[in-house]
């Protein structure tokens, strides 16, 4: 099982649609958490951080169910720029700021 | 934005031939960290660094090696580059201390190896 798995879609969605991704990771000792977003040939840009307790940043909500292993995004009110690919981080466990990427999820956006 | 540059932005090299990437920042950050982005393989970490002259292998560090003499610059090398280490080499830097783990990342280097 890969460390950090993600549904790589692409998931096409309408204009002003809500649309949500998933994230599940192996190691369950895993203590930091984060989306980012990259556009295409750009670098991957920081989207945000995922607290236990939930997150939102304006459209955007992140959410983390350790039981589980899986972290969540959900986009509300798509917009054409919000088309990218959206990759989930996992950082290890026991201090050593070293994260694992996923391979992404992308989404794209029509009118 | 955070202040990383990458250079060269675009290489185009022959097989055999050694390749120098450099990674710059402003601010300050202590970890560092390439990274190469191939379709189908998302980004995999090559080398890191947690400090000046500490470094440590990635998961796909065959092939490369890696120098940090000052805290802001970080060069990766290719020794004698091969058709498979044509790639989107981006560079990333993080300060533990500031936000855990969050890492913030450079433009991005084309490497094509001929």
């Amino acid at each position: 099982r890969k460390e950090v798995e993600q549904d790589p879609g692409p998931f096409n969605v309408p204009e002003g649609a809500t649309v949500a991704f998933n994230c599940t990771y192996s190691n369950s000792a895993s203590q930091s958490f984060f989306w980012y977003r990259q556009d295409c040939r750009k670098e991957p840009k920081l989207l945000m951080s995922v607290y236990s307790s939930g997150n939102e940043d304006g459209r955007f909500t992140a959410q983390l169910n350790r039981a589980s292993q899986y972290i969540s995004l959900l986009i509300r009110d798509s917009k054409l720029s919000d088309s990218a690919t959206y990759l989930c981080v996992v950082n290890r466990a026991g201090g050593s700021y070293i994260p694992t990427f996923g391979r992404g999820t992308s989404l794209i956006v029509h009118p | 934005d955070a202040g990383i540059t990458q250079s060269p932005r675009h290489k185009v090299t022959e097989t055999g031939t050694p390749v120098t990437l450099r990674c710059h920042q402003t601010e300050n950050h202590r970890y560092m960290y390439w990274y190469r982005q191939d379709p189908g393989h998302g980004l995999r970490l090559i080398h890191y660094s947690y400090g000046v002259k500490d470094t440590d292998k990635g998961e796909v560090s065959d092939g490369y090696s890696v120098s940090r003499s000052k805290t802001e610059d970080f060069l990766l090398t290719l020794e004698s580059a091969t058709s498979s280490q044509t790639s989107v080499y981006f560079c990333a830097i993080s300060d533990p201390g500031q936000k855990s783990g969050e890492q913030y990342f450079g433009p991005g280097t084309r490497l094509t190896v001929t």
